[in-house]
């Protein structure tokens, strides 16, 4: 099977723009989950998406929002970017259906960089 | 409510010596608890994880941990250390039932040295 693919893997940015990560997870896995890794804040929940819905939400601004599709695939946006949203956007899935001990399977992240 | 505490943020060691990563945890529930790996510029990858079989789990690479509860700790150790290994090690806790989200230690940087 295919891992976790997150497309792009780099960014460069500027202040005040918006951003689309993308994110494939492994096929037949239906829960899809986001965070954010910092230096300074290590690895900080977003939210998991489940059969397109939210199922939960770390916190976060609403500048940070996401959207899962009927094929799993899920996106995350970030609105007027800021020089602090600059870090690693880890992406992962799971065949999780409410057992959460369930492994998470991770992709390679995307490096965004905020100029 | 659930947290995790690396009790080093950095090791190091010399090839060919045992590791010994620290990790204590605390959860309102009976916890199920995980060590994932992160080399340089790569995602997470899942060494071992606990989930009530048995206190004792091996994993991949040779290494191990040992769910203790009375000391709420998941310590995770290795005999051999190989350069390989260099890499960053998050220790992660979440409910062993029922829907959580996963909470990660701030991480522990093995140096291995020649």
């Amino acid at each position: 099977k295919a891992g976790v693919t997150q497309t792009p893997r780099y960014l460069i940015k500027t202040r005040g723009q918006q951003v689309t990560l993308s994110c494939s997870p492994i096929s037949g896995h239906r829960s899809v989950s986001w965070y954010q890794q910092t230096p300074g804040q290590g690895l900080q929940f977003l939210f998991e998406y489940f059969s397109e819905t939210q199922r939960n939400k770390g916190n976060f601004p609403g500048r940070f929002s996401g959207r899962q599709f009927s094929n799993s695939r899920s996106e995350m946006n970030v609105s007027t970017l800021e020089l602090g949203d600059s870090a690693l956007y880890l992406c992962a899935s799971s065949s999780s259906q409410g057992g959460s001990y369930n492994e998470q399977f991770f992709g390679p992240g995307t490096r965004l960089t905020v100029l | 409510a659930q947290s995790v505490t690396q009790l080093d943020s950095h090791v190091s060691v010399s090839e060919g010596t045992p590791v010994l990563l620290r990790c204590n945890y605390s959860s309102s529930y009976s916890p199920s608890l995980f060590w994932y790996v992160q080399h340089p510029n790569k995602g997470l990858q899942l060494l071992l994880k606990y989930t009530s079989a048995a206190t004792l789990v091996k994993g991949i690479n040779g290494f191990e941990a040992e769910f203790k509860k009375s000391e709420t700790s998941f310590h995770l150790t290795k005999p051999s250390a190989h350069m390989s290994d260099a890499a960053e090690y998050f220790c992660v806790v979440t409910r062993i039932s029922g829907y959580s989200t996963l909470t990660f230690g701030k991480g522990t940087m093995l140096l291995v040295s020649p």
